[in-house]
């Protein structure tokens, strides 16, 4: 299983955009790219799911370089409760491979 | 309303107790899972199962046990061989054991060992 490196924290103000980005040196050429949102004393929250250039939905950006050994997840204008813990996973499409391995996730502080 | 559910939200066990925590889903999906997540640290991946009547150690399987009888269901035991079990538990399920599925996670529940 590739595997994941994120920053343990980081810390941002309302309305600013925030970009974490996640480092996956050895994604596989099948791997996709997905970011979860966790909130205190919930279970994780699909947010956005990749697999080269750039996705967008309603909630945040993923842009993905070319090599794809990294991705980064963009949030535009955060607000409080954007406050949360937000986890890169990478896993193939095909069935008998472990594909939700968490780490240990980024601990993003939104601040007023 | 389609979901996943686990019951109960909050759990106090004696020590040396055996203790089980209910997962049921009705998303007609063939994986789930069982997470433990301790103050401050990730999700670490306890057992999974890929289809019914199969399921697979993951990374700190020691002291718990699960069955998977009906799709729909993944309960987890907590045995008196677990010798921390006070966390937070999370239970989940996808369409498959696949890196391109969206998983679906339960609200969890909260184990105290007294």
């Amino acid at each position: 299983l590739a595997k994941t490196t994120q920053p343990i924290s980081m810390d941002s103000y309302e309305g600013q955009e925030v970009n974490i980005t996640c480092s996956h040196n050895n994604i596989a050429t099948n791997d996709y790219i997905t970011w979860y949102q966790q909130f205190p004393s919930q279970g994780p929250r699909f947010i956005i799911q990749g697999y080269k250039t750039k996705v967008t939905n309603e909630v945040a950006s993923l842009f993905i370089p070319a090599d794809r050994k990294s991705s980064t997840l963009s949030l535009p204008r955060v607000s409080l409760s954007d406050t949360a813990v937000y986890y890169c996973l990478v896993g193939a499409p095909r069935a008998g491979r472990r594909a939700l391995t968490f780490g240990s996730g980024t601990r993003l502080q939104v601040q007023p | 309303d389609g979901g996943i559910t686990q019951s109960p939200k909050y759990l106090f066990r004696k020590e040396g107790q055996n203790v089980t925590l209910s997962c049921e889903q009705n998303l007609n999906h063939d994986a789930m899972y069982w997470y433990r997540q301790d103050p401050g640290q990730g999700l670490r991946l306890i057992y999974y199962s890929q289809i019914v009547n199969d399921f697979q150690k993951g990374d700190i399987a020691e002291g718990y046990s699960v069955s998977r009888e009906k799709k729909e269901s993944f309960p987890l035991t907590v045995t008196s061989a677990q010798k921390n079990p006070t966390a937070f538990y999370l239970c989940a399920s996808s369409i498959a054991d696949r890196g391109d599925t969206e998983a679906f996670f339960g609200q969890g529940t909260r184990l105290t060992v007294v």
